[in-house]
């Protein structure tokens, strides 16, 4: 069974500050990828960035990277340079690779980040 | 292009009663994912179609079902409604291989029940 814990339900971050937001996993999928989501108050989730169990590099996306600790089970978001736009909730969210097709993702509780001008 | 649609936005329905949600995904996308999302039970699978075939399943009631058209779009229903279900239910679609190909969500119905 998969996991994914989002141990900080809120947070406030000063405009233009760096924020990371953490996200720690277990599971026992030799195979699995890890993706983040941002989920403003209208209700649509967005796709933000995506960490693959095997990838030897830290994902990037823009202001967006991950900072992947594979030993550690740890997948968090960091964004730079934060703007008021950020304000949302965000969720962690795994999905097991080692069967093809398999599209089902698990989320953890998500935090809430407002950005303070 | 156009993203995922979900029709209705809003529905208020009574116990009892049954519903069914709307879902086009985008175009060229052949799987069709279903989430419930509440306060209490947070972000959570229902079900997901792929070429019309119910493909996974999450640890949902019989109540809800669902099924997918030859165009990919999807329809979600809940019999029997019960307070319990009152959440906003999500879709997602996209091409169907896993991996690292993300899932994009609609902006959801908010179902109410009274």
């Amino acid at each position: 069974a998969q996991k994914i814990t989002q141990t900080q339900p809120g947070m406030f971050v000063q405009e233009k500050e760096a924020v990371t937001l953490d996200c720690t996993y277990d599971t026992s999928d030799p195979s699995y990828g890890l993706f983040w989501y941002k989920q403003p108050s209208s209700g649509e989730m967005i796709f933000l960035i995506y960490q693959g169990s095997y990838d030897q590099q830290n994902a990037t996306e823009g202001r967006y990277s991950l900072n992947f600790q594979k030993a550690r089970k740890s997948a968090n978001l960091v964004i730079s340079a934060s703007q008021l736009g950020d304000s949302a909730m965000y969720f962690c969210a795994m999905r097991d690779l080692t069967n093809f097709g398999n599209e089902k993702l698990t989320f953890g509780t998500g935090t809430r980040l407002t950005i303070i001008p | 292009k156009a993203g995922v649609t979900q029709t209705p936005r809003y529905l208020i329905k009574t116990r009892g009663q049954q519903v069914t949600l709307s879902c086009s995904p985008i175009s060229g996308h052949r799987s069709v994912s279903w989430y419930q999302q509440t306060p209490g039970q947070g972000l959570q699978f229902l079900f997901e179609y792929f070429s019309e075939t119910q493909r996974n399943k999450g640890n949902f009631p019989g109540r809800f079902s669902g099924r997918q058209f030859s165009n990919s779009r999807s329809e979600m229903n809940v019999s029997t409604l019960e307070l319990g279900d009152s959440a906003l239910y999500l879709c997602a679609s996209s091409p169907g291989t896993g991996g690292n190909q993300p899932q994009h969500f609609g902006d959801g119905t908010r179902l109410s029940i009274l």
